[in-house]
Order: C-alpha cells, then sequence, then structure tokens
C-alpha cells in the first residue's frame, strides 16, 4: 500500500512565487526524501531529511519534518519555468528495507 | 552518484507478447530496483534485484510475469510477459540505497 499521501494533487503558481507541497505518511521512518521528476522521465533526487530533523535547506528548496504529524512538506522558492515538473516524497520505513513513493504533486509553473 | 541508461526507451507492443527492458549502471551496485509508474501515477515497487540471488518481487508481482536477470553487479533486465493494456506503463530501474536513489530515464511501454 502507498505510504506517503501528497498535496495538492496539482498546483498551478506564476513565475517567482513560492510553490508549497505537503506530504503525509503512516508509518515510522528513518528519513524522508522528495523526488523531482520531468515530464514521465527518470527521478532526480533533491534532498533528504532524516527523522531527527525538524528543517533542511538546499538552495531554493526547503523542507520541513513533523514526526509527530507524519507529515513533511517541500518549499520552492522563486519559481521558475523550469521547476514545472512532477514531486514526489519517499519514505524510508523503519525496519523496512524499501523506499515507498508518495503519489506525487504536478507543479506548473506559468512564464 | 550513478549513471543509468535503459534500453529501450519506449516501445510499442502487441498483446500477447513479451518485452525485455535492460538497464545498465556505469558503477558496480549490490542493489537493483525494479519500478512500474502507470499513467499519471506514483512508482510502484516490482522488485529488488541482488546479484547472485533471486530477485525479491513485492505483493502482487510475481516471477512468472515479471522474470528478473541480475547477471552482474552493473546490469539487470526485467521482462513483461505476456502483455496486457494494462501493463502500459513506465518501467523504471535505479540503483542506491534507502537514503538517495538514482534512477534510469525509464521505458514507456504501450500494449495494444
Amino acid at each position: 500500500s502507498q505510504q506517503g499521501e501528497e498535496d495538492p494533487q496539482a498546483l498551478s503558481i506564476q513565475e517567482g512565487e513560492n510553490a508549497t507541497m505537503n506530504c503525509s505518511y503512516k508509518t515510522s521512518i528513518n528519513n524522508l526524501q522528495w523526488y523531482r521528476q520531468n515530464s514521465g522521465r527518470g527521478l532526480v533526487h533533491l534532498i533528504l531529511i532524516r527523522s531527527n530533523e525538524r528543517e533542511k535547506h538546499s538552495g531554493r528548496l526547503r523542507v520541513t519534518l513533523d514526526t509527530s504529524k507524519k507529515s513533511s512538506s517541500l518549499l520552492i522558492t522563486a519559481s521558475r519555468a523550469a521547476d514545472t515538473a512532477s514531486y514526489f516524497c519517499a519514505t524510508d520505513i523503519t525496519g523496512g528495507f524499501k523506499t515507498i513513493f508518495g503519489a506525487g504533486t504536478r507543479l506548473f509553473v506559468k512564464a | 552518484s550513478a549513471v543509468i541508461s535503459q534500453k529501450p526507451s519506449r516501445d510499442i507492443c502487441q498483446r500477447g507478447t513479451s518485452l525485455t527492458i535492460q538497464c545498465q549502471v556505469d558503477s558496480q551496485v549490490t542493489m537493483m530496483f525494479w519500478y512500474r509508474q502507470q499513467p499519471g501515477q506514483s512508482l510502484t515497487l516490482i522488485a529488488t534485484a541482488n546479484q547472485g540471488s533471486e530477485a525479491t518481487y513485492e505483493s502482487g508481482f510475481v516471477i512468472d510475469k515479471f522474470p528478473i536477470s541480475r547477471p552482474n553487479l552493473t546490469f539487470s533486465t526485467l521482462t513483461v510477459s505476456n502483455l496486457s493494456p494494462e501493463d502500459s506503463s513506465i518501467y523504471l530501474c535505479s540503483v542506491g540505497s534507502y537514503n538517495e536513489q538514482f534512477f534510469g530515464p525509464g521505458t514507456r511501454l504501450t500494449v495494444l
């Protein structure tokens, strides 16, 4: 069964605006990752946040993790048309040996 | 990091036939993963392939339908057998650990 549920399913914003995507999961995790997928191609790893971390930054990306609520958010600041893609959260389950991907958010950034 | 290539990039197949997808990695890796991504959906893990042992399949996926080979530490194949239109998906291989995975570009399969 799918571990991560993401919202919104789709998001359309203007270039320069911020985009926020949320991910919820069901079981205890070791870490949570965010990936980007451009137009049905392979996924690219964006950032990892460990279960004992609350916030992490990488360039224009900011990820938060709330293990008490079993949720994470990905913020992309000052979005660009090139950020148009699908974004997936993925969790490494405690005691498990695989990565489970969420349903994904489709982001469309209008120039 | 790892660079992964997949062949073919896309294919259109008739129902009842099979398609074998190749995944090549530019470095030796222990674990390789095969995923299916149905249209507009997320990724679903099909199986984990370790060199020298049988692949481990996830619930809902069986070896007869998705046989996997892993002859060495840089290569793997996934065969999708007895194709039906429901098998139309993108198939992705990946390598890495549970901290980070590197994905191939995917194989887009359309079954008519």
